[in-house]
């Protein structure tokens, strides 16, 4: 199984920081990997795919980036709607896998 | 729009059977794989299994293989999950997601997720 491990498991920012969030794939995925957002109780939502693919609707402040076994997600200029939890999730092989998440905190 | 409604979801003892179904609407059901992810108390996400379009064929992660069927019902535009032979750590809000192709699948619309709690 390809393992993904995110970095920072947690971090603090404020309203108008950029943050970066790092994703580390066991074995190279090309770029086939995607960015999540979840809030609690709702649905998870897609941000990015294909490394770095914006998904239509989402704000141009998040940013994909990266290939191979190392990937960021960026975030410029954090807005209040950011705080959250956010997953990597490599879709290079079975079984599909997840990062372990990313608390991102006022 | 995309709506995803994940239903079925209870209290139930170790040792029985649930069915998990997920309600479809607007857009062409049959047209897409389609997919179970689960979040365990506390925990991240975790794929459980897919299912292709015409349903002819099924993955399951390791951890439910052999416990757990995926169906679907292209006429009622509708995916289940049967999981059998429930164990305490099958806890899990469970949420059916569609799948967009890419070497295998990522997922651009996800329902609100049923959970499941099982406890004696």
């Amino acid at each position: 199984d390809i393992q993904m491990t995110q970095s920072p498991s947690t971090v603090s920012a404020s309203i108008g920081d950029r943050v970066n969030i790092t994703c580390r794939a066991s074995q190279t995925i090309a770029v086939w990997l995607a960015w999540y957002q979840h809030k609690p109780g709702q649905a998870p939502n897609l941000l990015i795919y294909r490394a770095s693919l914006l998904q239509g609707g989402v704000p141009s402040r998040f940013r994909g980036s990266g290939s191979g076994t190392e990937f960021t997600l960026t975030i410029n200029s954090l807005q209040p709607d950011d705080f959250a939890t956010y997953y990597c999730q490599q879709y290079d092989s079975y079984p599909i896998t997840f990062g372990q998440g990313t608390r991102l905190d006022i | 729009q995309v709506q995803l409604v994940e239903s079925g979801g209870g209290v139930v003892h170790p040792g029985r059977s649930l069915r998990l179904s997920c309600a479809a609407s607007g857009f062409i059901f049959d047209n897409y794989e389609m997919h179970w992810v689960r979040q365990s108390p506390g925990k991240g996400l975790e794929w459980v299994s897919m299912i292709s379009h015409d349903g002819n064929t099924k993955k399951y992660a390791e951890f439910v293989e052999g416990r757990v069927t995926i169906s679907r019902d292209n006429s009622k535009n509708t995916l289940f999950l049967q999981v059998d032979s429930l164990r305490i750590e099958d806890t899990a809000v469970f949420y059916c997601a569609r799948g967009l192709s890419g070497s295998l699948f990522y997922f651009d619309y996800w329902g609100q997720g049923t959970l499941l709690t099982v406890s004696s």
